[in-house]
């Protein structure tokens, strides 16, 4: 089983609706963060979070907004979704100790008609 | 702000061929450098990390990379590639408590 694991996969979903994106990881890391990787763009980072009462924006966060539920847990919402927000996510998540070494999830590809 | 530049978006090679991609950062202080490869449909993989110490790193799949301080350059190298390693390659920088990717170099390797 994989250490990091969201879902869903792959979303459809029309303008305006509300889409959750889950994340749970096994590994134990305080440290999550939800990516988006868009092409050419590279991954931009849209929040993070250091523990469970640690909330952080990221560079591209309007538009989204994050629950950290539990250590493993941390989820990405998309209050009102729109097209340009079509791409694919990634979670992933860090050990304690600050080397920047991420460990990243299979990625829920999203498409926003 | 820390900002990382991959020098090409595409690269196309020939099997055995030799591979460099460029990564240049900008940020003042002490620096974590990564290079992830992402293979076709799938996540994101640390292909190798430089932290401290000497700077010729080397990773998996006989990949290396040199962090050159003068120049804020990390690239990354390999001597023959494979048709295996068509893949999606993002170098990364950790200057402060976040990773900054760069753009990606997508390498298509004929064979």
């Amino acid at each position: 089983d994989a250490d990091v694991t969201q879902t869903p996969r792959n979303r459809i979903t029309k303008t305006g609706k509300r889409i959750m994106l889950e994340c749970s990881q096994t590994k134990g890391h305080d440290r999550m963060y939800w990516y988006r990787q868009d092409p050419g763009l590279g991954l931009r980072l849209i929040y993070y979070s250091f523990d469970v009462k640690d909330i952080n924006k990221g560079e591209i966060s309007d538009g989204y907004s994050v629950s950290r539920q539990a250590q493993a847990k941390f989820s990405l919402s998309l209050e009102s979704a729109i097209p340009n927000q079509t791409a694919l996510y990634f979670c992933a998540t860090s050990p304690p100790k600050d080397t920047g070494e991420l460990f990243f999830g299979e990625g829920s590809r999203l498409t926003v008609l | 702000a820390q900002s990382v530049s991959q020098h090409n978006h595409h690269v196309i090679l020939s099997e055995a061929a030799s591979l460099e991609l460029g990564c240049n950062y900008s940020y003042g202080g002490t620096v974590n450098l990564f290079w992830y490869v992402q293979y076709p449909g799938q996540h994101l993989q640390l292909l190798l990390k430089y932290f401290s110490g000497d700077p010729l790193v080397k990773g998996i799949k006989g990949f290396e990379a040199e962090f050159i301080k003068s120049k804020f350059s990390f690239n990354l190298r390999k001597p023959s590639v494979q048709w295996s390693d068509t893949a999606e390659y993002f170098c990364a920088v950790n200057g402060g408590n976040k990773l900054v990717f760069g753009a990606g170099t997508i390498l298509r390797v004929k064979s």
